[in-house]
Formats: structure tokens, C-alpha cells, sequence
């Protein structure tokens, strides 16, 4: 069935450092790609998307591509911040079903 | 654009009584709205799909009895816990899904339920 696997957390980062999150899927469809990212205390917030393979997806610095060839959506930044510090979901979406993945927990510090 | 508000952000209760949490889409239509529960430190996990001016889908293992869901216009739909239990405590955040087909589903803030 259709899944997303997400690297495991968590993870510990000086800030500027160079940030990558791993996710992979499996789907028999065409999904759309997502990630959000959640602050402590707080509900999920859409970070980016992608809806078709090659589409890149970027916000705040964070940049993720849709890899067809290797099931992959993993996240990136080039140099993270303090404020980047929460849990971040990986999710894939098909038709009338939506799937996270475990979330991988990233603090940044100073 | 594309808020989906919650209420209350907390809420603390006596075992035995009944809570109610409103999501809402402010500025948009949502036909589906998604109801999940997040344990600490852990994913979310999906209770029920929220359809509106029908009844609620399930996930195996939820309880429809205990976890009312009422989804009455475009922009509202209602998750009701009844006869509160500890074992109910929890973070229940609820989701929208633009109407017309788009699939990104735009989260609330959460609440967070505390029964003693």
C-alpha cells in the first residue's frame, strides 16, 4: 500500500549547518508530496509541496524535489537557524488518502 | 490564505463530561475536514475523514460512539469526545482540504484536552 518512510530523528544541528531529512515513498498512483513542519505546542503548518515528479518545492530557505526515478521527497536548507528548530513531516497524499510519516524532531544550536 | 482556525486551544475537564472542539475554515470551503489525534513525541494519527452535510468515515479503531463528528457547513465541523476519560487526553488536531480537488490539507492549531 502506499507509505511514506521518513528518517529518524533525532536530529542535532549547529546553526548554519547544512540540513538534509530524508523521505521516500511508496505509492501505485501519482501523489502529491508534502512537507509540513510543527513548533512546539503547536499544530502543523504547510511548509512545501510538490505535485508532480521534477516539481521543486521551496519556502523559507527549504527546498524539497519530487524524484520519480528514486521515490524520494527529501527536505533541505543550506544553513539552518535556531527558529528552524521543530518536528518536521514528511506526507504524501493520493486521492481520498493522506499519509505522514513518523517525523523527525531537529534542533538547532546557537 | 487557506486558515483553519480551532477552539478552544485548551481545555481541561472532569472524567465523565463531554467536550466539544470546533475546527473552521475561515477563508476557504472545505468539503472534507480530518480529525487526528497526536500522542507526545509521536505522528498523527487520522480518527475520522469529515464530510460535509454527511456522516463521518472511521478509522478501524475509533470509536464513533465516543468521538462525535459533525461536519454542518463548508467551513465547520465539530469533534465531540463524550464521557471523557484520562485515556482521552490528548492533542486532537483537525485539517481541511481545499474544495474542487487540490489535495494539501491545511491544519489547525490544535487543542489540547486534559481530563483529570
Amino acid at each position: 500500500g502506499d507509505s511514506v518512510t521518513q528518517m529518524e530523528g533525532p536530529v542535532t544541528l549547529s546553526e548554519e549547518a547544512f540540513l538534509t531529512i530524508n523521505c521516500t515513498y511508496t505509492a501505485t498512483g501519482y501523489p502529491s508530496l508534502f512537507w509540513y513542519v510543527q513548533y512546539p505546542g503547536e499544530g502543523l503548518q504547510l511548509l512545501l509541496k510538490a505535485t508532480k515528479a521534477d516539481d521543486k518545492g521551496s519556502n523559507k530557505g527549504f527546498e524539497a524535489t519530487y524524484r520519480k526515478e528514486t521515490t524520494s521527497f527529501h527536505l533541505e536548507k543550506g544553513s539552518v537557524q535556531v527558529s528552524d528548530s521543530a518536528v518536521y513531516f514528511c506526507a504524501l497524499s493520493v486521492p481520498n488518502q493522506f499519509y505522514f510519516g513518523t517525523g523527525t524532531s531537529l534542533t538547532v544550536i546557537p | 490564505g487557506a486558515v483553519v482556525s480551532q477552539h478552544p486551544s485548551w481545555v481541561i475537564c472532569k472524567s465523565g463530561t463531554s467536550v466539544k472542539i470546533e475546527c473552521r475554515s475561515l477563508d476557504f470551503q472545505a468539503t472534507t475536514m480530518f480529525w487526528y489525534r497526536q500522542f507526545p513525541k509521536q505522528s498523527l494519527m487520522l480518527m475520522a475523514t469529515s464530510n460535509e452535510g454527511s456522516k463521518a468515515t472511521y478509522e478501524q479503531g475509533v470509536e464513533k460512539d465516543k468521538f462525535l463528528i459533525n461536519h454542518a457547513s463548508l467551513t465547520l465541523s465539530t469533534l465531540t469526545v463524550t464521557s471523557a476519560h484520562p485515556e482521552d487526553s490528548s492533542f486532537y488536531i483537525c485539517s481541511a482540504r481545499l474544495s474542487g480537488g487540490a489535495q494539501t490539507q491545511y491544519f489547525g492549531p490544535g487543542t489540547r484536552l486534559l481530563v483529570l
